[in-house]
């Protein structure tokens, strides 16, 4: 069976430093991943999106890259974190390709910026 | 591009009774439109879908209905249950940028 994993789980970064949450996805090949970001109480927000090794697509202009440099290893990278970058990270996977199919989402990650 | 709203934002209901939250789309293309539920400090996970050329569907106390015309769709949860607090997503299928676009979401609480 597929399964996701995400980390780290929490992490609480100073302002300016550099952030790298990575994602894999066992049990399946040429999955359509996602990152996206929930802040406190509010909905979903795509960051970035890919469909392919080294595709990325970027939906929201902001400090934060991402990069696939494996079939099924998603990272979401950032050279020096703002306060704003603060939320709840979600890394997903899809096996059908343009938002018509199951999301399986991994465990997220908290980033806290102080 | 597709655009989802999401209401009402809280919802509160008695054990056992009926829940309804209803989203609103404005691309008529759209397609896809699944549900998710997300527990407290948890990830969501998907309790229904549907497709454009289906008008209902069930899945024991979780009903979806969809008005293509009227370009909303609607979630029904019945005799609701403690574990049935959460919050709720609705979503819909962006076919120009073929993407799902997400409502802003619905807490609802379960009173005992």
């Amino acid at each position: 069976s597929q399964t996701i994993h995400q980390w780290p789980a929490t992490l609480v970064q100073p302002v300016g430093s550099p952030l790298s949450l990575e994602c894999t996805v066992e049990g399946t090949s040429n999955p359509n991943l996602y990152w996206y970001r929930q802040a406190a109480g509010r909905g979903l927000q795509l960051l970035f999106y890919s469909v392919g090794i080294g595709q990325i697509s970027s939906e929201v202009p902001q400090n934060l890259s991402a990069s696939r440099p494996q079939d099924r290893q998603f990272i979401l990278s950032s050279k020096k974190l703002l306060l704003s970058d603060s939320g709840f990270y979600l890394c997903a996977w899809s096996g059908v390709a343009g938002g018509t199919g199951e999301l399986f989402f991994g465990e997220g990650s908290r980033l806290t910026v102080l | 591009g597709e655009n989802v709203e999401q209401h009402p934002s809280t919802l509160s209901v008695q054990e056992g009774d009926s829940a309804v939250i209803k989203c609103t789309y404005s691309d008529s293309a759209s397609n896809y439109f699944p549900w998710y539920k997300q527990e407290l400090g948890k990830r969501p996970q998907l309790i229904i879908d549907i497709r454009s050329n289906v008008g209902e569907k069930k899945d024991q106390r979780i009903a979806v209905t969809l008005n293509k015309t009227a370009k909303h769709f609607s979630l029904h949860i019945t005799e609701t249950q403690p574990e049935d607090s959460a919050v709720y997503f609705c979503a819909a299928s962006d076919a120009s940028n073929y993407q799902l676009i997400w409502g802003a979401g619905t807490k609802l609480i379960i009173k005992p």
